[in-house]
């Protein structure tokens, strides 16, 4: 079974541009949510989507957005880059809907650098 | 709001010894999963172990094990024999137990390190 997988793997951007980073879950899984990773911040949840609709929001600014497809492949756009975006944006997969399968399963992640 | 204390920036010890990495939760809620990461160089998250607050007792696998203290919200992970492959950042995580709430909350981190 493949795992979760994430493109790019490394992503280098201009402050004010915009970039769309691409998650595709685990066949079967159902929610997929995205963690920012900085040295300072640490993981930071962004948010969640299941079934298309976003169930859950962090706290981040309305230039992180987020959707996702019919086969639960989802993707996150972050608009206007600054500076501290620059991260390791990481996404993971889980069931989502039955409260006994709690694990979520994460792909390598897209290492973003804005210069 | 959930938070998650790791207090231990970094630990090492040596290769077949045991360490212990240590965890804090602050929660109002009764019904939770707690879990542990792993993030090796490669920085892929891997899940190394789970807890569900309902279970009294401590999960294991393998050489991995927890120390599940619910009133004291403490969650301490134990690696037995360690082996240089167990070398990684390990995240300790909270998640609400209700469906829709996938939504993990993460310490800070404790950089292992092995020595041979």
């Amino acid at each position: 079974k493949a795992g979760v997988t994430q493109t790019p793997r490394y992503l280098i951007k201009t402050r004010g541009q915009q970039v769309t980073l691409s998650c595709s879950p685990i066949s079967g899984h159902r929610s997929v949510s995205w963690y920012q990773q900085t040295p300072g911040q640490g993981l930071q949840f962004l948010f969640e989507y299941f079934s298309e609709t976003q169930r859950n929001k962090g706290n981040f600014p309305g230039r992180f957005s987020g959707r996702q497809f019919s086969n639960s492949r989802s993707e996150m756009n972050v608009s206007t880059l600054e500076l501290g975006d620059s991260a390791l944006y990481l996404c993971a997969s889980s069931l989502g809907d039955v409260r006994g399968n709690a694990e979520a399963f994460f792909g390598q992640g897209t290492r973003l650098t804005v210069v | 709001a959930q938070t998650v204390t790791q207090s231990q920036p970094e630990m090492s010890v040596q290769e077949a010894e045991t360490v212990t990495l240590s965890c804090t939760y602050d929660t109002s809620e009764s019904d939770y999963y707690l879990f542990w990461y792993k993030q090796p160089p490669s920085r892929q998250m891997i899940l190394v172990i789970r807890q569900e607050a309902y279970k009294q007792q401590n999960a294991t696998e393998n050489r991995f094990s927890v120390n599940f203290q619910k009133a004291a919200k403490s969650f301490s992970l134990k690696i037995s024999d360690s082996q240089l492959g167990d070398a990684a950042m390990y995240f300790c995580a909270y998640r609400s137990f209700f469906q829709g709430a996938q939504k993990l909350v993460f310490g800070q981190g404790t950089r292992l390190t092995i020595n041979p």
